[in-house]
């Protein structure tokens, strides 16, 4: 079946660093990718959708400057989180949509990256 | 738990001057190390890496050793540029690649180069 990555799966940094981190679909091209947020006990909040060769699309209240995406292959996108902060604490999925179209654009999602600002 | 220290900046140096940021690491298995670098708005960057003791990773003229015997990985580089100036940093990892991988940063190490 599809795979998705992420790397890393864990992050510990200080506060003020910026993180990135990287999705991949390992065996399928995908032209749509979606990164979401997962606070503890909480659902999965969609941050935004990243198209592949254009700016991302960003959900209300989402801070484009603070969570960086690009999308620049069919099988990679980033996610930079700027000038991490503490509050920024939460565990970040990705999923990949298949594009091959009609009844195989099913989402594939990635096994998330826990991020700690300390 | 693993963890991973580095020395201090920041560290202010001439052009074609010779470069040293120390790293330690303390670590219960047999960790991948990593040297990450962030360049003034941007994210961080992979550097270099070695996955086993006496590794040597190199990339853009620096180099690291994976010193199990000092639990170092110490990162060097002969002749340092104008453009290497950022914030280096040092990390550890408890697998070295797929799922499940930790990555513990260091504080980071700002590196001024002047021209």
């Amino acid at each position: 079946g599809a795979v998705v990555s992420q790397h890393p799966s864990w992050v510990i940094c200080k506060s003020g660093t910026s993180v990135k981190i990287e999705c991949r679909s390992l065996d399928f091209q995908a032209t749509t990718m979606f990164w979401y947020r997962q606070f503890p006990k909480q659902s999965l909040m969609l941050m935004a959708t990243s198209n592949e060769g254009s700016k991302a699309t960003y959900e209300q209240g989402v801070e484009k400057d603070k969570f960086l995406i690009n999308h620049a292959s069919l099988t990679l996108s980033t996610l930079t989180v700027t000038s991490a902060h503490p509050e920024d604490s939460s565990f970040y999925i990705c999923s990949a949509r298949d594009s091959d179209g009609g009844a195989r654009e099913t989402q594939y999602f990635g096994p998330g990256t826990r991020l700690l600002v300390l | 738990g693993d963890s991973v220290t580095q020395m201090e900046g920041p560290v202010t140096l001439s052009e074609e001057a010779f470069l040293t940021i120390n790293c330690t690491y303390t670590a219960t298995g047999y960790p991948s190390l990593f040297w990450y670098v962030q360049y003034p708005g941007e994210g961080l960057q992979l550097l270099l890496k070695a996955t086993k003791a006496d590794d040597k990773g190199s990339n853009k003229g620096f180099e690291a050793t994976y010193r199990k015997e000092t639990i170092s990985f110490h990162l060097e580089k002969g002749s340092v540029q104008v453009s290497d100036s950022a914030v280096y940093f040092c990390a550890l990892s408890d697998r070295d690649f797929g799922f499940g991988n930790v990555l513990h940063c260091g504080s980071g190490t700002q590196v001024i180069v002047l021209p």
